[in-house]
């Protein structure tokens, strides 16, 4: 059974690269990996997704190593706007509804 | 928020009442689901639904029922046997690369 794990908190300072890691075991090739945003009392917002390698979009980069065990989201030169949780989602894909891990969540504090 | 309405925003209920959250899509999404969030905690999985007319229970669908009549629609009714039903609700639909986009959430406090 597929799970993902996150750390729970993280601290950085404004300026700084951000990286945060999902573990996810028992995932297939074409299973996707998402990350999202949230603010409190809002939804979260789509950041990048991707299945393999490296994908890069004007606000983060998301690698995905040749196992696949994992994932790590990167921000290049966090603000303090980007304090949030972040979420990791696996789509694990099937021929009828897709089965869906959301991570617990990593809190991030960016200080000036 | 985009093309995805959760109505209202806030929602108070006294204990024993069933209550329907509203979510309204223009994206023209065939997939939609509704989670659950407490305090402090990750978004956990109520109900889903891939097509019209069809839907599947998530990982915590005891006490909540859905319809999915129409494409753009797939309210959510929390119902009396719903044991703990306070808590943050999102809707969110999902489009053809599997990205999902979210409502603006209904926060839900039963008393």
């Amino acid at each position: 059974l597929a799970k993902t794990t996150q750390p729970i908190s993280m601290d950085s300072y404004e300026g700084q690269e951000v990286n945060i890691t999902c573990s996810h075991n028992n995932i297939a090739t074409n299973d996707y990996i998402t990350w999202y945003q949230q603010f409190p009392s809002q939804g979260p917002r789509f950041i990048i997704q991707g299945y393999k390698t490296k994908v890069t979009n004007e606000v983060a980069s998301l690698f995905i190593p040749a196992d696949r065990k994992s994932s790590t989201l990167s921000l290049p030169r966090v603000s303090l706007s980007d304090t949030a949780v972040y979420y990791c989602l696996v789509t694990l894909l099937s021929g009828g509804y897709n089965k869906l891990i959301f991570g617990a969540g990593t809190r991030l504090a960016v200080h000036p | 928020d985009g093309g995805i309405t959760q109505s209202p925003k806030y929602l108070f209920r006294k204990e024993g009442q069933n209550v329907t959250l509203s979510c309204e899509q223009n994206l023209n999404h065939d997939a939609m689901y509704w989670y659950r969030q407490d305090p402090g905690q990750g978004l956990r999985l109520i109900y889903y639904s891939q097509i019209v007319n069809d839907f599947q229970k998530g990982d915590i669908a005891e006490g909540y029922s859905v319809s999915r009549e129409k494409k753009e629609s797939f309210p959510l009714t929390v119902t009396s046997a719903q044991k703990n039903p306070t808590a943050f609700y999102l809707c969110a639909t999902e489009d053809r690369s599997y990205e999902q986009y979210f409502g603006p959430g209904t926060r839900l406090t039963v008393t």
